[in-house]
């Protein structure tokens, strides 16, 4: 089974309006980690948000918030004020449990973002 | 800020030659990883290290080798490249403990003809 689900291969979001980017996730470890990265076309993989599974405030970094619904194992990637710089793909990934060593990323099939002027 | 860097943008490559992926993290992380990333396949694991001269098999390890002899720099050998080596090929870096972030390098586009 899929560790991490993006549903969504393709969205497309008018400049300044708000845009969610699904991500659901498979686990039995109680103690896990959920990522957001960013990939621009020039390849890299730049970092955008984190949430603990033990966080009980959603996470906030700028226009970046992550929508964690625990008990749906969703986590969802929202984006306010959409520029056109944002339009990249973006890749939801976690990592299960705390011990040292055993901190591998599973990442999603990613969804490509296009920001419409 | 983190710094992770690859040895090339863009290799291309015979079938059948041995092929080095070089990479290099100036931030003393303790783990190393290499991904290659497919169209419609998200990222997937190869091989990852915790720490000097360790190693761990990822999700497709086949065809793949790593060493990492010194803490800074890992690298990924493909023994005898094939055409269906063909892909990006991506180096993170991650510290031992805390959110275990990665960082990631810029990537290699390697073909393999």
């Amino acid at each position: 089974a899929q560790k991490i689900t993006q549903t969504q291969p393709g969205m497309f979001v008018q400049e300044k309006e708000a845009v969610t980017l699904d991500c659901t996730y498979d686990t039995s470890d109680q103690s896990y980690g959920l990522f957001w990265y960013k990939q621009p076309s020039s390849g890299e993989m730049i970092f955008l948000i984190y949430q603990g599974s033990y966080d009980e405030q959603n996470a906030t970094e700028g226009r970046y918030s992550l929508n964690f619904q625990k008990a749906r194992k969703s986590a969802n990637l929202v984006i306010s004020a959409s520029q056109l710089g944002d339009s990249a793909m973006y890749f939801c990934a976690m990592r299960e449990g705390l011990t040292a060593g055993a901190n591998n990323l599973f990442f999603g099939t990613g969804t490509r973002l296009t920001v419409i002027p | 800020d983190v710094k992770v860097t690859q040895s090339s943008r863009y290799l291309v490559k015979r079938t059948g030659e041995k092929v080095f992926l070089e990479c290099v993290q100036d931030m003393d992380h303790e783990n190393m990883f290499w991904y290659r990333q497919d169209p419609g396949l998200g990222l997937r694991l190869i091989y990852f290290s915790y720490d000097v001269k360790m190693k761990e098999k990822g999700d497709i390890p086949e065809g793949y080798s790593v060493s990492r002899e010194k803490k800074e720099r890992f690298s990924l050998i493909l023994e005898s490249a094939s055409t269906n080596q063909t892909s990006m090929y991506l180096c993170a870096s991650s510290p031992g403990q805390g959110t275990y972030e990665q960082y990631f390098g810029p990537g290699t586009r390697l073909t393999v003809t």
